[in-house]
């Protein structure tokens, strides 16, 4: 079983609309994070979130938001949705305290998003 | 702020070496991370540098000089399935930030 799922895998959308992409872990973390990955631009941050209460803007906020629901689940919202905002969205988990303190990022298989 | 760098392209032969290079300038150095990421899929943890020095694991080892802000990824015995890209990452405070990526093909 996956420990870090999101869903949809594929999502293909019309400019303006308002989408939700959502992201579940079973490993027990307290820290999430959402990214985007473009092509020759690597992974940049949008938000993450340390514990339930904890909201933190990332590189990129501008156009997006997120709400964590519960310490499993965290969601990334697009509330009209523009072309550029067409990329491979990921969903990460770390836990400082294990690892010997690495805090080390697992990523989610990732949503392919099309905003035509 | 903060700015990686890493080759773009590299080409390699099954069963050789290669090393991947990584140079950073950043404030609030806490670590290096190398991530690999085959097409279209998640990244995935390969090694963690905080102090100088040669971490080796299995067939890849990474190395870290933060006086340089330089960091490489070797990896030996190439086989076809390491054609994937290879993300350097450095946390700085409680984020990372990641380089674009070296997309590395292994020929036979």
């Amino acid at each position: 079983d996956a420990d870090v799922t999101q869903t949809p895998r594929n999502r293909i959308t019309k400019t303006g609309k308002r989408i939700m992409l959502e992201c579940s872990q079973t490993k027990g973390h307290d820290r999430m994070y959402w990214y985007r990955q473009d092509p020759g631009l690597g992974l940049r941050l949008i938000y993450y979130s340390f514990d339930v209460k904890d909201i933190n803007k990332g590189e990129i906020s501008d156009g997006y938001s997120v709400s964590r629901q519960a310490q499993a689940k965290f969601s990334l919202s697009l509330e009209s949705a523009i072309p550029n905002q067409t990329a491979l969205y990921f969903c990460a988990t770390s836990d400082p305290t294990s690892g010997h303190g690495t805090d080390t990022q697992y990523f989610g298989p990732g949503t392919r998003l099309t905003v035509l | 702020g903060q700015n990686i760098d890493q080759p773009t392209e590299m080409t390699a032969t099954e069963g050789a070496i290669v090393q991947i290079n990584c140079t950073y300038q950043t404030s609030g150095f806490n670590g290096l991370f190398w991530y690999q990421q085959h097409a279209g899929e998640a990244p995935t943890f390969l090694s963690y540098n905080v102090l100088d020095g040669l971490e080796e694991k299995g067939r890849f080892s990474s190395f870290l000089s933060r006086s340089k802000g330089y960091s490489y990824l070797l990896l030996k015995e190439l086989q076809m399935k390491d054609s994937a890209s290879y993300l350097c990452a450095v946390k700085e405070g409680n984020k990372l930030v990641f380089g674009a990526g070296t997309i590395l093909r292994v020929k036979s």
